[in-house]
């Protein structure tokens, strides 16, 4: 079984429509994050979070709210889609008390189309 | 957090012979990691060099590290197909300093 798995694989919406991307991880990671991925413009951080009470901002959060229900969960909401939230969206956890403290694992991924 | 560039962005090269990709970055690092991803798949972590390191094997991965150029270069040997990836670095000064990745090299091998 995968590590660190996203839900839905694929979602197609409309505008204005509410969203939930959902990241498991079994690998018993405190710390969280949440990317999008364009076509030319690399990975850029929406919202990480270091423990179950932590919630950070990242590069480009506007639009987005994120919920972390447990250790293991970490959700990504649009409040209001928009098609310029169409993207690849990936899920991936590291473990600051590891070797290499800051290896990111990460998800398959989800395939959003906001029409 | 501090982004690396990748250079160059795309690269094309006959299977079998060895690839070279390189990542600049701009200031002083703990450590810095490549990733691959394969088409519109998660990225994977490929190998870390940590700064007091100048270079690093993994199988036919070798990664140097120059901290006075503030470069790194990731070398890929006898090159296959499922080589055909998009590579990224990721410089880190350690510590709560999340990873930046940028747009990477994308890399194809030719059958």
């Amino acid at each position: 079984d995968a590590d660190v798995t996203q839900t839905p694989r694929n979602r197609i919406t409309k505008t204005g429509k509410r969203i939930m991307l959902e990241c498991s991880q079994t690998k018993g990671h405190d710390r969280m994050y949440w990317y999008r991925q364009d076509p030319g413009l690399g990975l850029r951080l929406i919202y990480y979070s270091f423990d179950v009470k932590d919630i950070n901002k990242g590069e480009i959060s506007d639009g987005y709210s994120v919920s972390r229900q447990a250790q293991a969960k970490f959700s990504l909401s649009l409040e209001s889609a928009i098609p310029n939230q169409t993207a690849l969206y990936f899920c991936a956890t590291s473990d600051p008390l590891a070797v290499s403290y800051n290896e990111q694992f990460f998800g398959p991924g989800t395939r959003l189309t906001v029409l | 957090s501090q982004q690396g560039e990748e250079d160059p962005q795309a690269l094309s090269i006959q299977e079998g012979e060895n690839a070279t990709m390189n990542c600049s970055y701009k200031t002083s690092i703990n450590n810095l990691q490549w990733y691959r991803q394969n088409s519109g798949r998660g990225l994977v972590h490929l190998i870390l060099i940590r700064s007091n390191e100048r270079e690093k094997h993994s199988g036919r991965l070798r990664v140097t590290l120059d901290t006075s150029k503030k470069s790194s270069s990731l070398l890929i040997t006898a090159s296959r197909a499922a080589d055909t990836a998009s590579y990224f670095c990721a410089p880190s000064g350690g510590g709560n300093e999340k990873l930046t990745f940028g747009t990477g090299t994308r890399l194809t091998i030719i059958p």
